[in-house]
């Protein structure tokens, strides 16, 4: 499964809202669709998962939605350490594959 | 919380092999199955291999088939990759990851930095 993520990047202020997409070429099976936060130098982090889950200690100003083919992430309002990098990646079928990222970015 | 840690990465030339292991610690290794995620420099994720919780299962990425081997050792909480034939598209940082949910990857480690290059 393909998944296009939009847009690339991002260029927002904190305390502005921000919405990124995840596009699946075929649907996601369960909707097991998940994001995770990358900082410069870190591994990434998982913050989402079930498309709406949110993970242990993720603030819950971070937010999924979607199911089928079209997945977004909401952060409500943006925190100077949420500038990062966001990935999907679809964990319903083998092999599991992520999106080429969008960057937050101020 | 939950730790993986790989061991140091290195600078191998082409068709050359190296060996990355990833130790764990807090949680229970042996439940979980494991595996590695890689990320070549200023690109994206790619998962690369998994191994079931007992060892008795692995999974390769096609870029990868045949040329790596993925292990482990539960009594030692210890997850190994055996790369060989290592192209200069094999350079990446590599990731220990932990597996929950089939192919969800739910803990990371640091990573290691693998170059391929003469």
């Amino acid at each position: 499964i393909v998944l296009t993520q939009s847009p690339g990047t991002l260029s927002l202020s904190p305390g502005e809202r921000a919405s990124l997409s995840c596009r699946a070429s075929q649907s996601v099976s369960n909707n097991y669709l998940a994001w995770y936060q990358q900082r410069p130098g870190q591994a990434p982090r998982l913050l989402i998962f079930g498309a709406s889950a949110r993970a242990s200690g993720i603030p819950a100003r971070f937010s999924g939605s979607g199911s089928g083919t079209d997945f977004t992430l909401t952060i409500s309002r943006l925190e100077p350490e949420d500038f990062a990098v966001f990935y999907c990646q679809q964990y319903g079928s083998s092999p599991p594959t992520f999106g080429g990222g969008t960057k937050v970015e101020i | 919380e939950e730790q993986l840690l790989e061991s140091e990465g290195g600078l191998v030339q082409p068709g050359g092999s190296l060996r990355l292991s990833c130790s764990a610690s807090v949680f229970t290794f042996k439940n979980y199955a494991m595996g590695w995620v890689r990320q070549a420099p200023g690109k994206g994720l790619e998962w690369v291999s998994a191994i079931s919780y007992g060892g008795g299962t692995t999974y390769y990425a096609d870029s990868v088939k045949g040329r790596f081997t993925i292990s482990r050792d539960n009594s030692n909480n210890t997850l190994s990759l055996h790369m060989n034939s290592l192209r200069v598209e094999d350079t990446a940082v590599y990731f220990c990851v932990r597996l929950t949910w089939g192919w969800l990857f739910d803990y990371w480690g640091r990573g290691a930095l693998v170059t391929v290059s003469s």
